[in-house]
């Protein structure tokens, strides 16, 4: 089954304490992109790749990390989790080539920083 | 900044009855999607529009894009409770992969 996966789902962590989301899709997807949800603010986009060892910075980029050392992972690394960080994150990937295309999302990783 | 505004914000509607969700910005698009959020779920394209002037239906949703390639509606026809979620509006504009999002127009059609 075509699926962009991500992990943890949910996680609760303390200021301070770094953590890495995960996600993987098994699309082949040269696209991959990461955003934040939070009420009344829609999707923000952090950080994008457009391909292996290509990453580029979003909207949204301070306090945040991206790696994309194979075509299908894309990690999003928080060194040091602020307050602030506490979102709903989303991971999406696209096979387009030329414009971003149909963006297929993970469900989601609820992240809440005490 | 919100490069895209979405109107309403919310919407609450019985079965049956008709509606439209708005998207403008002051920025023009090269291309502009719509996808639709379920609780606890990532978003799901329903459609992309390129072409100022474009209209384009899936079977009871009727997307139009503006002729400067700077707004875009949603229209509803007939409301079914299966209908009821998250709309979002994203554009893109010349700098590509940078896809920019609505705050979304939260729909919910009652039985």
């Amino acid at each position: 089954e075509a699926q962009v996966t991500q992990n943890p789902r949910y996680l609760i962590t303390v200021t301070g304490k770094k953590l890495t989301v995960t996600c993987s899709q098994n699309m082949n997807h040269e696209y991959m992109s990461w955003y934040r949800q939070d009420p009344g603010l829609g999707l923000r986009q952090i950080y994008y790749s457009m391909n292996v060892e290509v990453t580029d910075k979003g909207d949204v980029p301070e306090g945040y990390k991206v790696s994309r050392k194979e075509k299908r992972n894309f990690p999003l690394i928080l060194e040091s989790p602020s307050p602030n960080q506490t979102s709903l994150y989303f991971c999406a990937s696209s096979f387009s080539n030329y414009n971003t295309g149909e963006l297929f999302f993970g469900e989601g990783s609820r992240l809440t920083v005490l | 900044t919100q490069l895209l505004e979405q109107s309403p914000q919310f919407l609450s509607i019985q079965e049956g009855e008709n509606l439209t969700v708005y998207c403008n910005s002051s920025s023009v698009f090269s291309s502009l999607q719509w996808y639709r959020q379920e609780p606890g779920e990532g978003p799901v394209l329903l459609v992309t529009v390129v072409t100022g002037g474009e209209v384009k239906k899936l079977k009871r949703l009727t997307f139009q894009f503006g002729d400067a390639r700077k707004d875009s509606s949603l229209h509803i026809t007939a409301a079914q409770p299966g209908d009821t979620g998250l709309y979002l509006c994203a554009g893109e504009s010349d700098s590509w992969g940078k896809l920019q999002f609505g705050a979304g127009t939260q729909v919910v059609v009652t039985p």
